[in-house]
């Protein structure tokens, strides 16, 4: 069974853009999180996708928003960049389940540089 | 405040040598999930646990909810075991981090 995907891998934008990013769970997951992970931080929720529904969301701005296709898979976007949000994103499926109470299977992530 | 806290947040241990992390969590769970992290960034689900312990090889955890504190052990350690670990805790609709404990294994 193929693991999770995330696309782009590396990606490198300047300060006020916008940005997708993708993750395709494992063949039969239905939640998807999205995760940030920084220096500073450390591991962070951003929010967790369930049948195309937002089921559980952390504390980030509205700048971070995310979306659920009927086949499970998942982008995130954030608008109008800034230089914190610098990060390695990291999305993981599961069966079912809010994020934590399922065993979680995480992507290789994408990291993203804001200039 | 953290909800989480881990200890020590670096180790460096010699090969063969028995390893302890440690985790303590402020809010009421139902469960606790150790990561491990090498470099790159990718992350692997070591184990999830609600009571008692787990094993996997030489891996344990074990989990105390009454005092709040969970323990991850690493018999014989070996360098392929050098990575990050990180212990997790989902709480109603959040899910709570540590900052991770950096373990070198030298050979």
């Amino acid at each position: 069974k193929a693991g999770v995907t995330q696309t782009p891998r590396y990606l490198i934008k300047t300060r006020g853009q916008q940005v997708t990013l993708s993750c395709s769970p494992i063949s039969g997951h239905r939640s998807v999180s999205w995760y940030q992970q920084t220096p500073g931080q450390g591991l962070q929720f951003l929010f967790e996708y369930f049948s195309e529904t937002q089921r559980n969301k952390g504390n980030f701005p509205g700048r971070f928003s995310g979306r659920q296709f009927s086949n499970s898979r998942s982008e995130m976007n954030v608008s109008t960049l800034e230089l914190g949000d610098s990060a390695l994103y990291l999305c993981a499926s599961s069966l079912s389940g809010p994020p934590g109470y399922n065993e979680q299977f995480f992507g290789p992530g994408t990291r993203l540089t804001v200039l | 405040k953290n909800e989480v806290e881990q200890s020590p947040q670096n180790l460096t241990a010699q090969e063969g040598e028995f390893i302890t992390i440690n985790c303590s969590y402020s809010v009421g769970i139902s469960a606790l999930h150790w990561l491990q992290q090498h470099p790159g960034g990718g992350i692997v689900s070591l184990f999830m646990l609600s009571s008692g312990k787990k094993k996997h090889g030489r891996l344990i955890a074990t989990i105390n909810i009454q005092e709040k504190h969970s323990s991850l052990h690493i018999t014989a350690s070996h360098p392929r075991d050098s990575a990050v670990y990180i212990c997790a805790v989902p709480t109603g609709n959040q899910f709570y981090f540590g900052t991770g404990t950096s373990l070198t294994v030298i050979p």
